[in-house]
């Protein structure tokens, strides 16, 4: 599966757009973005995933490069309670059924 | 639906002590996966499961740990005997194929070893 890279951390203001960036670079033709959030001391939450074209659900919008190589997640107006880690994975390639999380990064919204 | 269900949400053993953790899948989800988290390895997959039978257990750390799946609806990762490394939140999710990358994660049970 391909890997990704994420800032360790970053900061938002409340209301404001949170845009989250992803690289994956290595990225098989096959494979999806997925998203994932992780508020503390809670269970990881799935957001969105793509795998080519942008989407957008309820929660956030997901734009991924026309190489398919980085993607960026956007929560639109951000609140307190988005404050989580969240994690790109791409997945989806080898029909195994794993995700793997890496550190991903530490959204803290502010007041 | 009330979403995966873990138990107990806590539990504090003494090493060598069996301890057993159980999970609960949505209803109709075929894949069942148990995570561990800790601070030093992040979220790693342990083992999981398709319509009740073990895919993959190549992340289960040693023989101390086993897992079962008796049912559509319940699971169990079992330690045995407990050591203080073993102290982690276990996370159980399920999913449903063909749309498995989409995990459903429980509240996770944080295991405490002295």
């Amino acid at each position: 599966d391909a890997k990704t890279t994420q800032p360790p951390s970053m900061d938002c203001a409340e209301g404001r757009a949170a845009n989250l960036p992803c690289n994956h670079s290595t990225i098989s033709g096959n494979e999806y973005v997925y998203w994932y959030r992780q508020i503390h001391s809670q269970g990881p939450q799935y957001i969105i995933h793509g795998l080519k074209n942008n989407e957008t659900n309820e929660m956030a919008s997901l734009i991924i490069t026309e190489d398919r190589k980085s993607s960026t997640l956007i929560l639109p107006h951000a609140t307190l309670r988005d404050t989580a880690v969240y994690y790109c994975i791409v997945a989806g390639s080898s029909n195994t059924g794993k995700l793997i999380f890496g550190q991903g990064t530490t959204l803290q919204v502010k007041p | 639906d009330a979403g995966v269900i873990q138990s107990p949400r806590h539990e504090v053993t003494e090493m060598g002590q069996e301890v057993t953790l159980r999970c609960k899948p949505i209803s109709g989800h075929d894949y069942l996966f148990w995570y561990r988290q800790t601070m030093m390895r992040g979220l790693e997959l342990l083992i999981y499961f398709n319509n009740n039978v073990p895919i993959d257990d190549s992340g289960m750390p040693e023989d101390r740990f086993s897992a079962k799946m008796p049912n559509a609806s319940f699971s169990t990762l079992k330690i045995q005997p407990s050591e203080p490394r073993d102290s982690a939140v276990y996370f159980c999710a399920s999913s449903m194929g063909p749309e498995r990358d989409t995990q459903y994660f429980g509240p996770g049970t944080r295991l405490t070893v002295l």
